[in-house]
């Protein structure tokens, strides 16, 4: 069957370094990957997509790498900040395209980072 | 404007009560989503919809009606839930999905439904 697998539930990071996240699956053969962010309460917040074409993908202090033999997702958060602190999802389509697909989530990091 | 806007914010109902959740957004979006998420858990996908016709639904019990009256409007219809059924009910919509690059299938999420079956 199909899994995504977020490393840890939670992770601890303090302020200023850099927060790491992984995405694991199985049994996908993805054309993409998304990363959300999302606070207590509120819906999730689209973040970075990176292609299975693309190594690497920036968007100011965040980057995702993807690794399509590994079938592992990096998200990095640099120069890490308290307001980061959120529950970070990795995202898949379990379809295999051509129309709207609906997304299947990891279980999420909620990451926190201590001043 | 980016924006989802789902209502309402909160929701308390019977077990023997009917409701909607209404959905709204304006970005001209073609396909919108139902997702479910229960506490400290991830979104759980309900049904699609694409071009105003459902075309994904995760076999989610028929006491969950879904409607798309238009491109920009979607509805859940409640009857009959049981109190497992409380959760977060979020509201997404993207530009459509067709096609490999992805970008499309961006979705923009609203703030959700709180809904309480008692």
């Amino acid at each position: 069957s199909q899994k995504i697998e977020q490393n840890s539930e939670a992770l601890n990071i303090q302020e200023g370094k850099t927060a790491t996240l992984t995405c694991n699956y199985t049994n996908y053969s993805p054309a993409y990957l998304q990363w959300y962010r999302q606070d207590p309460g509120r819906g999730p917040v689209f973040l970075l997509l990176i292609r299975e074409n693309e190594k690497e993908k920036r968007k100011e202090r965040l980057k995702v790498t993807f690794d399509t033999t590994l079938k592992q997702s990096l998200f990095h958060i640099t120069a890490s900040q308290p307001a980061d602190s959120a529950t970070y999802l990795c995202a898949l389509t379990p379809y295999s395209g051509g129309g709207a697909d609906g997304l299947t989530f990891g279980k999420g990091t909620h990451l926190i980072i201590q001043p | 404007d980016t924006e989802v806007t789902q209502t309402p914010k909160h929701l308390v109902m019977g077990m023997t009560n009917k409701k909607s959740l209404k959905c709204e957004q304006h970005m001209g979006h073609r396909a919108m989503y139902w997702y479910k998420q229960k506490a400290k858990k991830p979104p759980e996908l309900m049904f699609v919809y694409s071009y105003e016709k459902l075309s994904i639904n995760e076999s989610v019990p028929s006491r969950f009606s879904p409607e798309c009256p238009n491109s920009s409007l979607l509805n859940l219809h409640l009857h009959a839930l049981q109190p497992e059924d409380s959760a977060l009910y979020l509201c997404a919509s993207s530009q459509d999905g067709q096609g490999w690059s992805g970008s499309k299938n961006i979705q923009y999420f609203g703030a959700g439904t709180r809904l309480s079956v008692l």
